[in-house]
Parts: C-alpha cells; sequence; structure tokens
C-alpha cells in the first residue's frame, strides 16, 4: 500500500503571496489532518477533515484554511504569508476519525517565507 | 487547549543501556495517548495509542504504561540501539470527539551512541 504523499515537498515564496499544499492518502482512509512544525512551537494541530467536512480547527489564524476533495485528497492553502509562516507542514491521514486510532504520517513540504 | 509535557527534553545514551522518559497530561481531560516515534529526515510513525489506565503496551524493546489518573505516561527503550535514535512525542487527546486532533508534547530527542 503507498503511504501519504505530499507535494511539493519543498517550496519557497516571499511575503505577502500565497500558497497551496496538496496531501494524498492512503487509499481507503477518510481522514486527514494537518500539522505545522515549527523550531519554537513544535508540532501543531492545524486541521481535521473527514468525508469533506472539518471536524477540527486548531488556534491558528484565518489565513491559514484547507479542503478535502471526495476521494480523500486534502489540500490547505496559506494566504498572504508571513515569515513566521516559515515551517514543515505534515499530514496524517488515518481510516477514521476517532481519538484512538493512529494516524500515518506524510513525508511533509518544507515551506520558506523570504 | 491541552497542557502536554515531555521530560526530558533530550537524553544522550550509550549502546546498551536502557531508558525511559516520561509525558504529562491533565489527568481530569483524558480519553486516550498517542506515542510517536520521529526519526530525523523521515516522518513520525506510530508507536502506541493507550486508552486505559494501567495499560500497558509493548512493540519489540519499547514498552508503555499509562497512568490516567495522575495524568503520565512512561515510555521504556530496553538495550537501546543507534537506530532508537529519534525524537520520541506524546498526544494525549481529550475525549472521541476531538478525532484525530493530535496536541503533541514537546518532544524527548533520544541520542544512542554506539
Amino acid at each position: 500500500k503507498a503511504g501519504v504523499t505530499q507535494t511539493p515537498r519543498y517550496l519557497i515564496k516571499t511575503r505577502g503571496q500565497q500558497v497551496t499544499l496538496s496531501c494524498s492518502p492512503i487509499s481507503g482512509h477518510r481522514s486527514v489532518s494537518w500539522y505545522q512544525q515549527t523550531p519554537g512551537q513544535g508540532l501543531q494541530f492545524l486541521f481535521e477533515y473527514f468525508s469533506e467536512t472539518q471536524r477540527n480547527k486548531g488556534n491558528f489564524p484565518g489565513r491559514f484554511s484547507g479542503r478535502q476533495f471526495s476521494n480523500s485528497r486534502s489540500e490547505m492553502n496559506v494566504s498572504t504569508l508571513e515569515l513566521g509562516d516559515s515551517a514543515l507542514y505534515l499530514c496524517a491521514s488515518s481510516f477514521l476519525a476517532t481519538a484512538y486510532n493512529e494516524q500515518f504520517f506524510g513525508p511533509g513540504t518544507r515551506l520558506t517565507v523570504l | 487547549i491541552l497542557n502536554v509535557e515531555q521530560s526530558p527534553q533530550s537524553l544522550h545514551v550509550q549502546e546498551g543501556d536502557s531508558t525511559n522518559f516520561t509525558c504529562s497530561f491533565p489527568s481530569s481531560n483524558f480519553y486516550a495517548l498517542h506515542w510517536y516515534r520521529w526519526e530525523t529526515a523521515k516522518s513520525p510513525e506510530a508507536l502506541f495509542v493507550m486508552t486505559l489506565n494501567g495499560d500497558e503496551k509493548k512493540k519489540g524493546r519499547i514498552s508503555a504504561t499509562l497512568n490516567t489518573k495522575e495524568g503520565y505516561s512512561y515510555l521504556y527503550i530496553k538495550g537501546s540501539q543507534p537506530e532508537d535514535s529519534a525524537t520520541y512525542l506524546c498526544a494525549p487527546t481529550p475525549d472521541n470527539n476531538a478525532g484525530n486532533m493530535l496536541t503533541f508534547g514537546g518532544g524527548t530527542r533520544l541520542m544512542v551512541k554506539p
């Protein structure tokens, strides 16, 4: 079974631009979650989608948004990029959206904002 | 927002040493606890999901225990090997409605010297 894939793997943007990151979950998984990892804040939850519906959202500004498609693929968008948005963005998939399901993480997208 | 603490932040051990580290979380607000291992340049990998007080899980040389009444979990590694070098993350969830919204601790970075 193929693992979680994320594209692109690396991205360089400038302040004020917007960016879209993509995540393809493991086949059959319907839940996709997004996390941001920075040296100062660690790994922080952004949002979770299940069957095209956002179930939970972390404490991030409205510039961060996401969506999930009918094939469970998910995208996240960050508008008006700030320097502090430079981070590793990880997505994770699981079969169900219950608290005791293990999540399978992708390799991440490294975003650098200049 | 859950307050999750992991200690120590980092740990250097010799190959063959056994080691353990701690994850503390609010006992009043607990549903499940996840442990993940994150090796450098790889994706986080699920180790255990634990739900019951007194639960003990084992995978090879790695085991974990859970005390939900006092709000802590221990992760043990017996006979550490260089390939155990990684950051170990714990993430409790407060209830099943939290789904895949994991609140990660800061992690314990383990370095095993050959």
